[in-house]
């Protein structure tokens, strides 16, 4: 059974660019949360996709978009970044047929926005 | 709106016990979970209580009153490798699983 998996790990972009980043869910989880986690702060959700179609979504702006695909892995994409955007982005896998409770993060991907 | 709040920092020595106190205002309140996160690390999944009363699992316990809007993690026989960040989070009844998390609370154990 392989884990959650994130890329790139680090990442610096200029303000105004766009970035995607990855994730691979857990093997049998499709439910997929992104989570933006600033510097000394918890984890703020962004997302979630469930069978490749985004069913909830926390207060951040629509230039903050995601996809899933049919192999339960995901992409978040951000459009016009920001500085305030520098932050450990976390992905989440979770089965809810299961310990829906229950989610297993990635390690993450640092971006830096310069 | 969502709040939870957490001590910021705990400091406890090896083999002693530590509670971290959780406290919420919520809608929709569903359960409370905790994570831990070490430095540089992701956060992995502790315990989750949907119901009142006690979770336990090996060394770490988790309390959840619902009365009270009030959760605690008890960490027993604390080893140094506990050393990391703390956070509880409220799952919410939205319909789709949503965590929100308190800001952590860092827990240093000392020799």
């Amino acid at each position: 059974e392989t884990g959650v998996t994130q890329s790139p790990t680090h990442l610096i972009k200029t303000r105004g660019q766009q970035v995607t980043l990855r994730c691979s869910s857990q093997s049998g989880h499709n439910t997929v949360s992104w989570y933006q986690q600033a510097l000394g702060q918890g984890p703020q959700f962004i997302f979630q996709y469930y069978r490749e179609e985004e069913n909830g979504r926390g207060n951040f702006p629509p230039r903050f978009s995601g996809l899933q695909f049919p192999n339960y892995s995901s992409e978040l994409n951000v459009n016009a970044l920001e500085l305030d955007d520098s932050a450990l982005y976390l992905c989440a896998s979770s089965n809810p047929g299961l310990a829906d409770y229950e989610q297993y993060f990635g390690p993450g991907t640092r971006l830096t926005v310069t | 709106g969502q709040s939870l709040e957490q001590p910021s920092e705990v400091t406890a020595v090896e083999g002693a016990i530590v509670q971290i106190n959780c406290t919420y205002q919520t809608s929709g309140f569903y359960g409370l979970s905790w994570y831990q996160q070490h430095d540089g690390g992701a956060p992995t999944f502790l315990s989750y209580n949907g119901l009142d009363g006690l979770e336990e699992t090996g060394r770490f316990s988790s309390f959840l009153s619902r009365s009270d809007s009030y959760g605690y993690l008890l960490l027993q026989e604390l080893q140094m490798k506990d050393s990391a960040s703390y956070f509880c989070a409220v799952r919410l009844n939205t319909g789709f699983q949503k965590l929100v998390f308190g800001t952590g609370t860092r827990l240093l154990v000392s020799p």
